[in-house]
């Protein structure tokens, strides 16, 4: 069975600084996609950076990276440099067959 | 960029009315879904399509219902609404490569007096 695990319900950056949102996951496939979203308070859901399964290197687009950590099983988010925009809920995801979502983080950006 | 389209955005109505929310999509996906979700909270899916004339229930019991008759349309329909129906409903939809994410409309947002 496929499992997401996101434990942080709230976190609290400062304005500039980096901050990393936890993903953990659990599937007993080999070959597996990684997703993370953002959800704004308008509460659409925008799709941020993904990592394969089998990609040797981590993940970037632009602020955002992703930290895969295959044998522990974590793919967390780094945002680089956080700006006020960046409050948001985020979702991490893994796909095997369909999309499983974590139950979510809600980041808050303090000027 | 993505194009999957959801209406209406917002709706409010009166308990019982018979409600259907649309989704399509252009990008040719054969996989759709169905979540609900409440404000700040996580997504459960409540339904999802294969392809025209295959339809799921997801792990979310709904008393909601879609149909797919259409490659890029999927619609959602609630026959008699009722305030506990009252959520955000995002439609999405994906190719069947497991690297490709699953695209979002933008949600509508329903209150049910």
């Amino acid at each position: 069975a496929q499992k997401i695990t996101q434990t942080q319900p709230g976190m609290f950056v400062q304005e500039k600084e980096a901050v990393t949102l936890d993903c953990t996951y659990d599937t007993s496939d080999p070959s597996y996609g990684l997703f993370w979203y953002k959800q704004p308070s308008s509460g659409e859901m925008i799709f941020l950076i993904y990592q394969g399964s089998y990609d040797q290197q981590n993940a970037t687009e632009g602020r955002y990276s992703l930290n895969f950590q295959k044998a522990r099983k974590s793919a967390n988010l780094v945002i680089s440099a956080s700006q006020l925009g960046d409050s948001a809920m985020y979702f991490c995801a893994m796909r095997v067959n369909d999309m499983r979502f974590g139950a979510g983080t809600r980041l808050t950006v303090k000027p | 960029e993505a194009d999957i389209y959801q209406t209406p955005r917002y709706l409010v109505i009166g308990t019982g009315k018979k409600i259907t929310l649309e989704c399509s999509q252009t990008m040719g996906h054969d996989k759709m879904y169905w979540y609900q979700q409440d404000p700040g909270m996580e997504l459960h899916l409540i339904h999802y399509s294969y392809g025209v004339n295959s339809t799921e229930k997801g792990d979310l019991s709904s008393e909601s219902t879609v149909s797919r008759i259409r490659t890029e349309h999927f619609p959602l329909t609630l026959e008699s609404a009722r305030p506990s129906h009252t959520s955000q409903y995002l439609c999405a939809s994906s190719g069947s490569v497991r690297n490709q994410p699953q695209h979002f409309g933008d949600g509508t947002r329903l209150s049910i007096l």
